[in-house]
């Protein structure tokens, strides 16, 4: 079955150093969906991505989609303490029977101030 | 606005006990959906519906059974209660299909004894 793979489960940066996580599917996405959820809280969605290519940018947060759009990663610029949390990306198979989204198990990003 | 609403927040059970949760949703949102977020593995759908009087199975239905009788209102019911569904429980709402941000609830934190 699809599978969506997510790397690294775990990232603890100082203040101001720079972030990223990768996902990454064995199949063709259709589109990818990215989520954060803090300690405690619920997941809360970011951005999605459609295009092969695509790049997206939400302030300090850069979104990719692989050309062949197997893969996407989540940049993030001088992170700061707010950014904490789990980061997870879902995606959904392209064509055919395309069934639900599937999430990655997610990143926890810890931030040291 | 109150979005995506979940009762009861916590609930602790003993093994075989049934039990009913509820979501509501005043978005007038289409599809609904409810996962289950366990250490490390991220979230797994469990059942899904598409409109009022549908519903379809996810990743992981077994021991689970759902039903929404109204636009507003997705219950997941657990009617003989194991160990092995000690979970955070999410459901989720999206205007249209899986190709839409989800709107996540608060999560119920159930333990099974």
């Amino acid at each position: 079955g699809q599978q969506v793979m997510q790397i690294p489960q775990y990232q603890h940066v100082q203040e101001g150093e720079d972030f990223t996580t990768y996902c990454n599917s064995s199949t063709t996405l259709s589109n990818i969906q990215w989520y954060k959820q803090r300690p405690g809280g619920h997941p809360v969605f970011l951005i999605q991505l459609v295009k092969s290519g695509e790049v997206k940018k939400q302030k300090r947060l850069t979104f990719q989609f692989g050309e062949a759009k197997k893969n996407s990663s989540l940049h993030i610029t001088a992170t700061q303490t707010t950014d904490v949390g789990t980061y997870f990306c879902a995606g959904r198979n392209y064509g055919g029977s395309q069934g639900n989204l599937i999430f990655g198990k997610g990143t926890k990003l810890s931030v040291k101030p | 606005n109150a979005g995506v609403t979940q009762t009861p927040k916590f609930r602790v059970l003993k093994t075989g006990q049934s039990m009913t949760l509820l979501c509501a949703q005043d978005m007038n949102h289409e599809y609904m959906y409810w996962y289950r977020q366990d250490p490390g593995m991220g979230l797994r759908l469990i059942h899904y519906s598409v409109g009022e009087g549908t519903t379809a199975k996810g990743e992981v239905p077994d021991g689970y059974n759902v039903s929404r009788l109204k636009k507003q209102n997705f219950l997941l019911g657990l009617e003989s209660a194991a160990p092995s569904q000690t979970s955070v429980y999410f459901c989720a709402s999206s205007w249209g299909g899986w190709n839409q941000p989800q709107h996540f609830g608060d999560g119920t934190r159930l333990s099974i004894l």
